[in-house]
């Protein structure tokens, strides 16, 4: 079964250290997002990105945040200046379509900020 | 006001036990329903959609009600591998499909 993939798997840095966590999503889907979860609360909504532009972005998604496609199979989530409430499991996600269809998660990578 | 707010839980549930949750949202122009199962620190999963007409898969059942702006999901003979976290996840496409997630309800089935 296709799936999205996440590196690294858990990720420590330094509060003002700039981090990039990077997804590879299934081969033939065109619509991308990421979510992340503060433990022990919700799954929330980051950004969505289609046609190599951002289509979507929550409150939560300021100017420390941005998303890259550098080529055609890397999808990648960039935090310039972490913050300690930063610390958090960030999940990226696909789609072959606009839809449901086909929506799939990846296992995540966890970012720890001390 | 919380996009999508279920059941505080956690639930407790002997092995065998039929256990329901429940859900409600508060944007009436959703269009998509979901019931996904997260086990601790994994990402979430799939468990069905649902639809107005209600659905079922095995021992799992979904109904949906437009109306009340509500969602449910029953779990009959619960199994141990049923232990997980289950969220509600509603979704709007005048938006870009992003999904809106609950805070989940925390399931134990006991031995």
């Amino acid at each position: 079964e296709p799936e999205v993939t996440q590196t690294p798997s858990h990720q420590v840095t330094q509060m003002g250290q700039e981090v990039i966590l990077r997804c590879v999503p299934i081969s033939n889907h065109l619509y991308f997002y990421w979510y992340r979860q503060i433990l022990g609360q919700k799954v929330e909504f980051l950004v969505s990105f289609y046609n190599n532009e951002i289509s979507e972005k929550s409150e939560i998604f300021d100017d420390q945040f941005s998303v890259e496609r550098p080529d055609g199979s890397n999808f990648t989530l960039k935090i310039r200046s972490t913050k300690l409430e930063d610390s958090a499991m960030y999940f990226c996600a696909s789609s072959p379509t606009r839809g449901w269809y086909g929506y799939t998660f990846g296992s995540g990578t966890r970012l720890t900020v001390v | 006001r919380k996009e999508v707010e279920q059941d505080p839980g956690p639930f407790n549930v002997p092995e065998g036990a039929t256990v329901a949750f429940n859900c409600t949202y508060s944007n009436s122009a959703s269009q998509s329903f979901f019931w996904y199962r997260q086990d601790c620190r994994k990402e979430p999963k799939l468990l069905m959609s649902v639809y107005s007409s209600g659905n079922e898969d095995g021992r799992f059942t979904a109904q949906l009600n437009r109306a009340s702006q509500y969602i449910s999901l029953l779990i009959r003979d619960s199994k141990l591998s049923d232990s997980a976290t289950y969220l509600c996840v509603v979704g709007s496409l005048t938006g870009a499909n992003n999904l809106f997630f609950g805070t989940g309800t925390r399931l134990t089935v006991i031995p």
